[in-house]
């Protein structure tokens, strides 16, 4: 069955550091999401694409935060300067018609 | 703003032991419930979607139910491989591909 596939499935980063999470959407859908959760919290939502734009984002998904679909494969969630509170798990999403099916995610800890 | 409340928020059960795990929710118009399975470490992994009251799902040991206020998620003679966090989670009627609103969970412990 295709899935959500997530890269790296942990990554440890210092404040003030960029990442990039990386993402490969199941190949037929076209809508795109992130949503985070950090521990023991509600699953949140980041933001959502489709058509090569953002269609909606949260108040979490403030200037440090950008998305980008560099090919027809992937979908990346870049954090521009790492806080501590961004420390969480972070799950990329998709669906063709719904449901949204969700990827396992990347442990992001920053320290 | 769209809000979901699930209760309780942990629950152990013995193997066997029926119960029925809460959601109740406020939307501006729904769009669909869904509910997610949760493992350890693990992205959530969809069970079911209720589009409108009084609508029913099953699949295996597990059956959903849709008022206008609350889904139920009942749970019927469960197995020890039943044990995870089970989210609600709902879609206001903005659009296709408008977000999900999560509640926090319930985490499920079947013990044999």
């Amino acid at each position: 069955e295709p899935e959500v596939t997530q890269t790296p499935s942990h990554q440890v980063t210092q404040m003030g550091q960029e990442v990039i999470l990386r993402c490969v959407p199941i190949s037929n859908h076209l809508y795109f999401y992130w949503y985070r959760q950090i521990l023991g919290q509600k699953v949140e939502f980041l933001v959502s694409f489709y058509n090569n734009e953002i269609s909606e984002k949260s108040e979490i998904f403030d200037d440090q935060f950008s998305v980008e679909r560099p090919d027809g494969s992937n979908f990346t969630l870049k954090i521009r300067s790492t806080k501590l509170e961004d420390s969480a798990m972070y799950f990329c999403a998709s669906h063709g018609a719904p449901p949204l099916h969700f990827g396992n995610g990347t442990r992001l800890t920053v320290t | 703003e769209d809000q979901v409340t699930q209760s309780p928020e942990a629950l152990r059960l013995q193997e066997g032991e029926s119960s029925s795990l809460n959601c109740s929710y406020t939307v501006s118009g729904l769009r669909g419930l869904f509910w997610y399975r949760q493992d350890p470490g693990k992205g959530p992994e969809f069970l079911f979607t209720l589009y409108s009251a009084g609508e029913e799902k099953e699949k295996e040991r597990l059956k959903a139910t849709l008022t206008k206020k609350e889904s139920f998620l009942h749970i019927t003679a469960p197995k020890p491989e039943d044990s995870a966090t089970y989210l609600c989670a709902v879609q206001g009627a903005a659009g296709a591909n408008s977000k999900l609103t999560f509640g926090k969970g319930i985490t499920l412990s079947v013990r044999p």
